[in-house]
């Protein structure tokens, strides 16, 4: 079926690069997702790009696909402390016979001082 | 404008309890989700709404599991009886619709349940 992997941690100092990464399997994705969870809170949506786009930045971030390795990748340029949090790679298509979104298990990025 | 509102926070029942939890989606999206969140783990679908009605519920446990929509807005899910592994967070999301343009979806802060 559809599977979603990330790495479980990451830490950078404040003020690097943080780059996320994520892999999926189904080559059909049509959107592909990044989430970011703080504690006791819902996914908030930070950005997404289509499967017919290689990159899209949106101020610090900067998301990266390679369609061909079925590999996604978030950049958080200069990154601070609020940036701490959980982060979800999801894709979206149709899959199954249904329209569906499916997450990965996160990144906890920590950030030391 | 107001997010998703789910209630209650948090709920410790013990096991073969029942339990429910409400969610009011943001104002005109049409599209209702329902996600199961394991500790560690990303959010899984339970099921899906289009207005009212259930167009995915495959990963719904429908044993125990119940959820209902009635007027295409707010809904409810219910766990009838609770067991030890029902523990986790359940996430209510919405969207506009799951069209093209509208897909984005929108979450609110989770129940988080414990069942002991």
């Amino acid at each position: 079926g559809e599977d979603v992997e990330q790495s479980l941690f990451l830490s950078v100092r404040e003020g690097d690069s943080s780059v996320i990464n994520c892999t999926y399997t189904d080559s059909s994705s049509t959107y592909l997702y990044w989430y970011k969870q703080e504690p006791g809170a819902g996914l908030q949506l930070l950005t997404y790009i289509f499967s017919n786009m290689d990159m899209k930045q949106d101020q610090r971030l900067t998301v990266l696909l390679n369609k061909k390795d079925k590999h996604l990748s978030l950049r958080i340029a200069d990154t601070q402390t609020g940036d701490s949090a959980i982060y979800f790679c999801a894709v979206g298509g149709y899959y199954s016979s249904a329209s569906k979104i499916i997450f990965g298990s996160g990144t906890r990025l920590s950030i030391r001082p | 404008e107001a997010g998703v509102v789910q209630s209650p926070r948090y709920k410790i029942i013990e096991k073969k309890q029942p339990v429910a939890f409400w969610c009011n989606p943001i104002s005109g999206h049409n599209t209702l989700y329902w996600y199961r969140q394991n500790l560690g783990q990303g959010p899984e679908l339970l099921i899906r709404y289009e207005n009212e009605e259930a167009v995915d519920d495959s990963q719904l446990p429908k044993d125990r599991f119940s959820a209902e929509r009635l007027k295409g807005v707010d809904s409810t899910l219910k766990i009838q009886p609770a067991e030890l592994g029902d523990s986790a967070v359940y996430l209510c999301a919405s969207s506009l619709d799951m069209g093209a343009k509208n897909h984005e979806q929108y979450f609110g802060p989770g129940t988080r349940l414990t069942v002991t």
